[in-house]
């Protein structure tokens, strides 16, 4: 039973360029989390989705930040024309559809993102 | 809004000793729940205990366990006959209406 699977693990970009973060949930959840971690702090939460809605993106910076959920296929985080700030570990996470509260979240490996 | 508290930056425990890591939270949910994360040197997020805010019991898992004092709305986590693979950092989280996180403790288990 596969747990929550990203890709790529590592993602190197060079300032200006785009990154793409994926993420596949764990079989049989419908809901997906990302967080981002920069360096030495905790996880900050960016954006909350279900298939084909955004729920909830209060964490997810105006500009450049972007995310999907779509019917088919893994949850991207997309980042365009990246900056050194961006550079962290994005986490994906997953929870079953049948509640958030009381339903612990399953953690993906993360994706480090380096902008060189 | 939700915010969470964990106020030792580092800690450090002997080989098969007992050490407690401390949480504190903020949260106007009615019903919440709490939990602890271990973050190991791979960056793999572990959960490690999870705790209903509604019950009075405190949550153990083997050599885990918490105080959780509603009132005081704390959260602390005790590790008992620490391990040298308890290493890690320990994030505490609460959730609401999404989970958050306290900025975490870093664990040094010494030999």
């Amino acid at each position: 039973n596969a747990g929550v699977m990203q890709n790529p693990r590592h993602l190197v970009r060079r300032r200006g360029q785009e990154a793409r973060l994926r993420c596949s949930p764990m079989k049989g959840h419908s809901h997906v989390y990302w967080y981002r971690q920069l360096p030495e702090e905790g996880l900050k939460f960016m954006v909350y989705l279900q298939k084909e809605n955004i729920i909830d993106e209060s964490g997810m910076p105006k500009e450049r930040f972007s995310a999907e959920f779509p019917k088919e296929g893994p949850s991207i985080l997309r980042i365009q024309q990246v900056v050194r700030g961006d550079s962290a570990a994005y986490f994906c996470a997953s929870s079953p559809a049948r509640g958030r509260n009381n339903s612990p979240l399953h953690f993906g490996n993360g994706t480090r993102l380096t902008v060189t | 809004a939700q915010t969470v508290t964990q106020s030792q930056p580092e800690m450090s425990v002997q080989e098969a000793e007992t050490v407690t890591l401390s949480c504190t939270y903020d949260t106007s949910e009615s019903d919440y729940y709490l939990f602890w994360y271990k973050q190991p040197p791979s960056r793999q997020m572990i959960l490690v205990i999870r705790q209903e805010a509604y019950k009075q019991q405190n949550a153990t898992e083997n050599r885990f366990s918490v105080n959780f004092q509603k009132a005081a709305k704390s959260f602390s986590l005790k590790i008992s006959d620490s391990q040298l693979g308890d290493a890690a950092m320990y994030f505490c989280a609460a959730s609401g209406s999404r989970l958050t996180f306290g900025e975490g403790t870093q664990l040094t288990v010494n030999p």
